[in-house]
C-alpha cells in the first residue's frame, strides 16, 4: 500500500524566508507525485505535479519539488514565502494508471509579516 | 470552466441516520473521487468511480457506499451514522485515460457534523 510522510507539521516563519517541505512516499512502482495547498477556507489546489521527466519541477507561486527516485522523496521549496503563502500543505502519490491519492498528514505553514 | 461542485456544504445529522452527499464534476471529466478528511487521519480515500463503476475502494465500511451517474455525477452515501464521521468530504475529478489525466481537482467539500 501507498503511504506519505511529512514531518514538522507546524512550521512557522517570517516572511522572506525560504520554506523546504519533506515528503517521502512508500509504493513499490512507478508513482506520479503532487503538492496540493489548502489556504484557509479555501479548497485542496494543485500547486505542482511530477509525472515523469525532469525531477525538479516548478509550480504556481514561485513553488518548485525535487523528485529524488533513490531517496523515495519530493521536497517542496520556496526561496521567499510571503504572508498569502500560509496554508496547510500536503504532499501525495498515486501509482501510475491510479487515481487512488494518498496523502500525508499535512504542513501547518504560519507566515508572519 | 466550472470546477467542481458539492452539494450539500452543511450538514447536521444525527447518530444512526443516514445522510447523501452530491458531487458534480469538472465537464468532461469521468473519474470521481471520495475523501474523508479529519484532523485526526488526515485525508483518506473512500473509493473512485469512473463510466458508473466502482474502480477503486478504500478501507472503510460497507457503510460507506457510492454511485455515479451517466452524466458523471456522483453521490455517496453513509449509512447508519456515527459520531466519528464527522468530517469534510471531498470530492476530486479527473479526466483519466492519457499521461497527464491523472491530475485531480477537488471540489470545496461537504462539512458533515454528526450529534
Amino acid at each position: 500500500a501507498q503511504s506519505v510522510s511529512q514531518h514538522n507539521h507546524h512550521v512557522i516563519l517570517s516572511e522572506a524566508a525560504s520554506l523546504e517541505l519533506g515528503c517521502n512516499y512508500s509504493y513499490g512502482g512507478t508513482v506520479n507525485l503532487f503538492w496540493y495547498v489548502q489556504y484557509p477556507g479555501q479548497h485542496l489546489q494543485l500547486l505542482l505535479k511530477y509525472f515523469s521527466g525532469d525531477p525538479l519541477v516548478k509550480g504556481i507561486k514561485g513553488f518548485e519539488a525535487e523528485f529524488i527516485k533513490s531517496k523515495f522523496s519530493f521536497n517542496l521549496r520556496k526561496p521567499s514565502v510571503q504572508w498569502s503563502d500560509t496554508a496547510e500543505y500536503f504532499c501525495a502519490v498515486n501509482g501510475y494508471g491510479n487515481n487512488r491519492l494518498a496523502f500525508g498528514k499535512g504542513n501547518q505553514v504560519v507566515v508572519i509579516p | 470552466k466550472a470546477g467542481v461542485t458539492q452539494t450539500p456544504r452543511y450538514l447536521i445529522k444525527t447518530r444512526g441516520q443516514q445522510v447523501t452527499l452530491s458531487c458534480s464534476p469538472i465537464s468532461g471529466h469521468r473519474s470521481v473521487s471520495w475523501y474523508q478528511q479529519t484532523p485526526g487521519q488526515g485525508l483518506q480515500f473512500l473509493f473512485e468511480y469512473f463510466s458508473e463503476t466502482q474502480r477503486n475502494k478504500g478501507n472503510f465500511p460497507g457503510r460507506f457506499s457510492g454511485r455515479q451517474f451517466s452524466n458523471s455525477r456522483s453521490e455517496m452515501n453513509v449509512s447508519t451514522l456515527e459520531l466519528g464521521d464527522s468530517a469534510l468530504y471531498l470530492c476530486a475529478s479527473s479526466l483519466d485515460g492519457r499521461s497527464d489525466a491523472y491530475e485531480q481537482y477537488f471540489g470545496p467539500g461537504t462539512r458533515l457534523t454528526v450529534t
